[in-house]
């Protein structure tokens, strides 16, 4: 079964402080990753997916096939990185299988 | 380009009525999906659509919810005979092919009184 997990629910760092945001899925194939970010009352943006290797805002993800993780990371927080993070997998099929959220904040 | 508009932001409606939820892609898109988020849980999947054709439904609940995506005209997701727990953000995403690369609209959120 195609599963995305997300373990922490809320993350609390101060300004300039490093932060990794878990992600672990499971699935039997090839999937492709992505990360979703959500500032408070706006839709959801493509933050970044595993195949274009870039690094968007600082952020950075590497795929993991041996540990089944996608981990999204930034060496030094800001504070308008306070959001909620969603990592999704694209199987076989069309559709995104979502994690239930990780809700960054950042204090000054 | 608007981007993905979804419309109403905000709906409300009575148990036992009905809700119409519009989802207009961004231009040149012909794929749209639906997502469900309840409170304190992530996106669900429910239905992928393309232009005239239902590709999965398989999130679809079996009964009371419907959608379409005529060849004119927005993506409309139906829900009949609304239930407090149909209470949820309802998100649309389009894509111009089918493999991820989605445009989130901002979302419909029903309650149900």
């Amino acid at each position: 079964a195609q599963r995305v997990t997300q373990p922490e629910k809320l993350l609390s760092v101060f300004k300039g402080a490093p932060v990794e945001l878990k992600c672990n899925y499971s699935y039997s194939g090839s999937p492709e990753l992505f990360w979703y970010v959500q500032y408070s009352r706006q839709r959801l943006q493509l933050l970044l997916r595993h195949i274009s290797r870039e690094s968007i805002k600082g952020f950075t993800a590497d795929l993991n096939k041996g540990e089944t993780s996608f981990h999204l990371k930034k060496p030094f927080a800001q504070e308008e990185d306070s959001a909620m993070y969603y990592c999704a997998l694209s199987g076989d099929t069309d559709k995104l299988i979502f994690g239930t959220g990780t809700r960054l904040q950042v204090f000054p | 380009n608007a981007g993905v508009m979804q419309n109403p932001r905000h709906l409300v409606r009575r148990r036992g009525q009905e809700a119409r939820l519009r989802c207009s892609p961004m231009k040149g898109h012909s794929h749209v999906y639906w997502y469900r988020q309840l409170p304190e849980e992530g996106l669900k999947f429910m239905v992928y659509l393309q232009k005239e054709n239902i590709i999965d439904e398989s999130g679809m609940p079996k009964e009371r919810f419907s959608a379409e995506f005529p060849k004119e005209g927005p993506s409309i997701l139906r829900i009949q005979q609304v239930v407090r727990g149909d209470s949820a953000a309802y998100f649309c995403a389009s894509s111009p092919y089918s493999e991820g690369g989605y445009t989130f609209g901002s979302g419909t959120r029903l309650t149900v009184v």
